[in-house]
């Protein structure tokens, strides 16, 4: 099956710091990925969709100057969460759309915990 | 716009019970995919099912069986005899178009079985 690692597992940062998550697809290319965040207790919302090569779409809400995304190659995304305070502390989990057998499938990586003090 | 609802929050039950999660959705799209995924401790999503629009037929793995009905814009999901290991949160989700295309996730069912 198709593998998507997502780095690194969990981090912990200073209020005011900045993170990163990295997403990468290990055995497809994915031209696209999504990004999703999950609060405690609560159910997961996408954040924004990451095209290779161009701008990421942000769902409604989300800051785009605050969650950076960068795809730039078929096998890698990044998450940045910049100046990051308290209430970005969440479960940030990416997935990647694979072209298989004629149709598409999206994978899951397994997840960030961010904890911002 | 598309919508997910899983109505049941929490659901306790003892180890050998039959456990049934209800997943009502809303579309205007012909097109869909309805998922299903379980979200142990850990926190990783485990892909259960996968089902498109225009296949309705019931499907049964292992102890996992699922029941979707296009009339009552349903897709349930049970589990027969459950174990101790099937405590998690499970989350139904929807996709439109494509399998591959972003999911709209219900709010989850958080199932707790005691031994």
């Amino acid at each position: 099956g198709a593998v998507v690692s997502q780095h690194p597992s969990w981090v912990i940062c200073k209020s005011g710091t900045s993170v990163k998550i990295e997403c990468r697809s290990l055995d497809f290319q994915a031209t696209t990925m999504f990004w999703y965040r999950q609060f405690p207790k609560q159910s997961l919302m996408l954040m924004a969709t990451s095209n290779e090569g161009s701008k990421a779409t942000y769902e409604q809400g989300v800051e785009k100057d605050k969650f950076l995304i960068n795809h730039a190659s078929l096998t890698l995304s990044t998450l940045t969460v910049t100046s990051a305070h308290p209430e970005d502390s969440s479960f940030y989990i990416c997935s990647a759309r694979a072209l298989r057998t004629g149709r598409t499938e999206a994978f899951f990586g397994q997840g960030t915990r961010l904890t911002v003090v | 716009a598309q919508k997910v609802t899983q109505a049941q929050t929490e659901i306790s039950v003892v180890e050998k019970e039959d456990v049934t999660l209800d997943c009502v959705y809303e579309t205007r799209d012909t097109t869909y995919y309805l998922f299903w995924y379980k979200q142990p401790p850990s926190g990783e999503l485990v892909f259960l099912i996968r089902r498109n629009s225009f296949d309705e037929q019931n499907e049964i793995s292992g102890r996992y069986s699922w029941n979707f009905q296009k009339s009552t814009s349903s897709f349930n999901f049970t589990i027969t005899a459950s174990q101790v290991v099937d405590s998690a949160v499970y989350f139904c989700a929807l996709s439109k178009g494509a399998a591959g295309n972003k999911l709209t996730f219900g709010g989850g069912t958080r199932v707790l079985v005691k031994p």
